[in-house]
């Protein structure tokens, strides 16, 4: 155990809807930060979280919204969803510096 | 997104070998991180290396940090089946503690 959660692990949903993916940051983190993994690809930056601040923006569709609540925990909001949205979504956090990130175990999307 | 070229994109090797991969980027970075992912899981951190020329074990693993700190390379010596997953480069620039990941390299062995 990572010590960073994620919920649910698999979604099922179908083209044109919403979905939320949950994150809760390991114990003392600050810093949340999501990841998109599709088939056999890299790991694509999404966006960055810090204290509840939006700090850094990677390549997210105007679709997908996040955001960091008072208690540090992240949720990713996906909306009208398309076919080429599924893919393993990843959750990581970190205290700052430079001991790299701590990653969740993900969330499999499935766009049908 | 920018990302860190790493080769080879795929190995597949016998138990018992000797595996090395590296990772290069046009930028420099600060410390240098290598990932391993196994299939249907986030990706777990291997070893970190924090100082240009830096040369460090974690078992079986060897990874150092290039004199140019713009490559590192990391060997998994004697390899067995459970080695089997993508192995990630990350780097951090100067400054910041945005993790820069590189393409993957993906490690099938066979007993």
């Amino acid at each position: 155990d990572s010590g960073v959660t994620q919920t649910p692990k698999h979604l099922i949903t179908a083209t044109g809807q919403r979905v939320t993916l949950r994150c809760s940051p390991r114990s003392g983190d600050l810093s949340v930060y999501w990841y998109q993994q599709s088939l056999d690809q890299g790991l694509q930056f999404l966006i960055q979280y810090y204290n509840g601040e939006e700090r850094a923006k990677g390549n997210i569709l105007e679709r997908f919204s996040a955001q960091q609540f008072p208690d540090l925990h992240s949720e990713l909001n996906l909306s009208s969803l398309e076919l080429g949205d599924s893919a393993l979504y990843f959750c990581a956090s970190s205290a700052g510096g430079l001991d790299g990130y701590t990653f969740g175990s993900g969330t499999r999307l499935t766009v049908v | 997104g920018q990302q860190l070229n790493q080769s080879p994109q795929s190995m597949f090797i016998q138990e018992g070998e000797d595996v090395s991969m590296n990772c290069t980027s046009s930028s420099i970075f600060n410390t240098w991180l290598w990932y391993k992912q196994d299939p249907g899981e986030g990706p777990v951190l291997l070893i970190a290396l924090y100082k240009a020329g830096e040369l460090t074990s974690n078992g079986r693993l060897t990874a150092q940090f290039g004199i140019t700190r713009k490559d590192s390379f990391l060997n998994i010596s004697a390899s067995i089946p459970s080695d089997v997953g993508i192995y990630f480069c990350a780097g951090i620039s100067y400054n910041t503690d945005k993790l820069i990941f590189g393409t993957g390299t993906r490690l099938q062995v066979f007993p």
